[in-house]
């Protein structure tokens, strides 16, 4: 069954800083794999997707993510963190069941210091 | 600016009392979700439907929840009697049901059961 894991239930940086979110996937079968981005009392926003396409992916408001097969994982990165990017990331992979389904991860609260 | 909304965006109820959460999806998608969001078990998908069928509820608790699509344009959830274990935020998302897409997720809606 196809599963994703996020390392760090918390993520602390720096403002200006390089931020890394970490995600790994579990998938019998080539994955679709998303991040989206929820803002304290909002729903959640994607911010990326890899379809097969391209292996690097970029995204909005400067967020791009890898996916290396061999390392089975989709780790998000920004070179140079923001105030405005504090917020929760969710990692997650999409099921095909009928219509489309994503298997979210735990999360990773991202905090940037001043 | 198309966008998923949720009514009521916060309620709070006392335990036993019926509760009615409301979506409206996007128009023109044809899949719906409902996800459920608490600290100790993060996002949760409850029940999902496209094209106004119900495709999978296995997340629900058959006993006291049920969601239906009255129409295309309106998805409800209903939990009766709720319980203070039902406290968490509900989100509605909606797509157009391909393993590709992006899910469009709604402001959501705070439940407190006292």
């Amino acid at each position: 069954a196809q599963s994703v894991t996020q390392l760090g239930s918390h993520v602390s940086v720096s403002e200006g800083a390089l931020v890394l979110l970490r995600c790994n996937y579990s998938s019998s079968v080539p994955p679709y794999l998303f991040w989206y981005v929820q803002y304290p009392n909002q729903g959640l926003q994607l911010l990326l997707k890899y379809t097969s396409a391209a292996t690097l992916v970029k995204g909005i408001n400067g967020f791009e993510a890898e996916f290396k097969k061999s390392e089975t994982s989709f780790h998000l990165t920004k070179p140079s963190a923001h105030m405005s990017d504090a917020a929760e990331y969710f990692c997650a992979v999409s099921i095909i069941q009928g219509a489309q389904k994503l298997v979210f991860g735990q999360g990773t609260r991202l905090t940037i210091n001043p | 600016d198309a966008r998923v909304t949720q009514t009521p965006r916060h309620k709070v109820t006392e335990m036993g009392q019926e509760v009615t959460m409301r979506c409206q999806p996007i128009l023109g998608h044809n899949t719906v979700f409902w996800y459920r969001q608490t600290m100790m078990q993060g996002l949760e998908l409850l029940a999902y439907f496209r094209n106004r069928a119900p495709l999978d509820d296995s997340g629900m608790p058959k006993d006291r929840f049920s969601a239906e699509m009255p129409d295309a344009t309106l998805a409800t959830l209903k939990i009766q009697p709720s319980e203070p274990r039902d406290s968490a935020v509900y989100f509605c998302a909606s797509g157009v049901g391909v393993a590709t897409d992006t899910q469009y997720f709604g402001p959501g809606t705070r439940l407190t059961v006292l």
